[in-house]
Parts: C-alpha cells; structure tokens; sequence
C-alpha cells in the first residue's frame, strides 16, 4: 500500500511563472489537507479537501493560491505568477475519513528564483 | 483558534544527558502528535498521544500527555548524535476533521 505520493520533489520556477504541485493520497483515502512550511518555521495549513469539495481553505492566501481534488486523478495545489516568497517545502497529507489520523507525504520544495 | 507553543525552540545537549521538551496547546483536542524532521526530509511520525495520562516509548524517547494541563513532553533519555533533529508537536480537534497545527518545532543538536 504506496503512502501519500507527491510530485514533483523538487521544483524550480522563475518569477511570474506557474507551479503546479500534484498529491496522491493513500490508497482508499478521500481527505487531503494542504501544508506549507517556510525556511525554519513550522507547517501551516492551508486547505483541506475532499473528492470535489473545498471543505476548509482559511489558511489559503487569498489570491494567486488555488487547490482542487477531482474525482479522478491527484489533488493539484496551483500558485500562479510566483514571487519569491512562495519558496517553501508544500506537504500533502491524507486521511480516510474525518477526524482520523493523517498520513504526510515527502513534500515539494518549491525554488523561485 | 488553537495555538500550539513549543520549548525550547533550540536545544543543545551533550550525548549521555537526558532533557525535556514541553509542547502547549490552547483548547482542547482530541490527539497530540510528535514528529521528527531532518533536514530537507519530510515528517517521520513518532507518537500519537490520545488520552490523558497516555504514555508512550520508542528507544531514547518517551512522550506523554496531561489533557488537563493541556500539556504534552517529548522526554529524551541518554541522548546520542543521531536523535538531532527539528522534533514539532501538532494537535488536532474533532471539530477541524484531521487538521492539524504544528508547533514551531524544537531543533535539538546532539554534541559528541
């Protein structure tokens, strides 16, 4: 039974670019929440999704930042036109259901340059 | 909103010694997490405390959790190089499903 799998690892985009950064929850889990964590800080949320459904997106910043989780294929969280200060590790986690233990990915780490 | 505070945010320690980092929360939750990160890598999972009074032991480290307190330590015992790490503390209520918030973390370097 593979984990949480995200891809790519490692991403490097110029200023102004997109980055699209892709989750795929454990298998048989519908729940995924979206984290970013700084140089040196913490893991914050940011949004938390089911099949088709933003349940919770109050630690997404309010623009450039979208996510969705289809009923087919990955969750996508997307950040258009990138500024420096969007480099950071993004993890993914997944849950099966509500208010169950969540289980992390390897993360993305995004470089803007 | 829930905060989550975590002490010390640095920890230097001599291999052989023992130390204790102490984990905070504001409201109640359902579950405290430990987590160990080196650097570069994900969250590797150490403990899931989920009543008060748990305790719970792997090798060098024992957590332990005082819901009354709203209170959680992460206890190292003879520590050695290889436990150095960021070690963060997340919990999680029933009403937010699986969110979690994290703690600032605690880096501990462990000295030969």
């Amino acid at each position: 039974n593979a984990g949480v799998m995200q891809n790519p690892r490692h991403l490097v985009r110029r200023r102004g670019q997109e980055a699209r950064l892709r989750c795929s929850p454990m298998k048989g889990h519908s729940h995924v929440y979206w984290y970013r964590q700084l140089p040196e800080e913490g893991l914050k949320f940011m949004v938390y999704l089911q099949k088709e459904n933003i349940i919770d997106e109050s630690g997404m910043p309010k623009e450039r930042f979208s996510a969705e989780f289809p009923k087919e294929g990955p969750s996508i969280l997307r950040i258009q036109q990138v500024v420096r200060g969007d480099s950071a590790a993004y993890f993914c986690a997944s849950s099966s259901v509500w208010n169950t233990e969540a289980f992390f990915g390897q993360g993305t780490r995004l470089t803007v340059v | 909103e829930l905060k989550v505070e975590q002490n010390p945010l640095f920890l230097s320690m001599q291999e052989g010694k023992n130390y204790t980092i102490y984990c905070n929360y504001s409201t109640t939750s359902d579950r405290l997490y430990w987590y160990r990160q080196d650097p570069g890598k994900s969250l590797e999972s150490l403990f899931v405390l989920l009543s008060n009074g748990a305790v719970k032991q792997e090798g060098r480290l024992m957590a332990s959790l005082d819901t009354k307190a709203r209170l959680s330590t992460l206890h190292i015992t003879a520590a050695v190089h290889d436990l150095s790490a960021t070690y963060f503390c997340a919990v999680d209520m029933e009403t937010s499903g699986s969110r979690l918030t994290f703690g600032e973390g605690t880096q501990l370097t462990v000295n030969p």
